[in-house]
């Protein structure tokens, strides 16, 4: 299972917005509505912030969206604030009901 | 509130096992999946499976089958991840994630983590 293709970096100013893709599969993205976004900082564990496309679990932010189109997933960060900077992972549920990450993208809160 | 504590830092040998243990709390514990994640320096995020800590079931990636062992102790709600014949290339830190939907759901094993363990670093050198 190879993993999902996400843009090594995106940039933005505090206040605009950002949108993150996260490319597939028909084998993944594509044939489920189970892609989940994670929020890592340099150090520490990763933290949901995104679950099934465009849930979001208490606690996050509603800055935070997602979505899904085909075998291509996003996430937009509106309004963008220091504290977003960091590494960000989508993940899916796959055809052989495994899991797969995204390569990672790193945000940068100019 | 729930809570993952896995055990700490492990230098190996090429070639030798390690076993690494995460402490569950704060939840049922067999009433949700434990996932294995792993993320190698300057690298991305890697599932290596799940395990079911009522059943004891497991299901694990393709390519740690054969080398990875999943189990549990449901009598101090702690799951391990050994992982055997060591190389350079399984250096990383080690997380355990709860999975977001319990084993009832159609779901459970779909691979949402709504907790996380702090990550045991492993460290591989001769």
């Amino acid at each position: 299972q190879s993993a999902l293709t996400q843009p090594a970096s995106v940039s933005g100013s505090p206040g605009q917005s950002i949108t993150i893709s996260c490319t597939g599969t028909t084998s993944d993205i594509g044939g489920y509505n189970y892609v989940s976004w994670y929020q890592q900082h340099p150090g520490k564990a990763p933290k949901l912030m995104i679950f099934d496309v465009n849930n979001r679990p208490s606690g996050v932010p509603d800055r935070f969206s997602g979505s899904k189109s085909g075998n291509t997933a996003s996430l937009t960060i509106s309004g963008l604030q220091a504290e977003d900077d960091g590494d960000y992972y989508c993940s899916s549920y796959t055809s052989s009901s495994t899991q797969v990450f995204g390569t990672g993208t790193k945000v940068t809160v100019l | 509130q729930v809570q993952l504590v896995q055990s700490g830092a492990e230098v190996k040998k090429p070639g030798a096992s390690v076993k690494v243990s995460c402490k569950a709390s704060g939840y049922t514990f067999t009433d949700y999946y434990l996932h294995w994640v792993r993320q190698a320096p300057g690298q991305g995020l890697e599932w290596m499976g799940w395990i079911n800590p009522k059943s004891g079931g497991t299901s694990y990636a393709q390519k740690f089958k054969g080398w990875v062992t999943m189990t549990r102790d449901t009598s101090i709600t702690t799951a391990y991840m050994e992982l055997s014949t060591l190389t350079s290339d399984d250096a990383a830190v080690y997380y355990c994630a709860k999975s977001y939907y319990s084993n009832v759901e159609v779901a459970a094993a779909t691979g949402t983590f709504d907790y996380w363990g702090q990550g045991t670093l492993v460290t591989v050198s001769s």
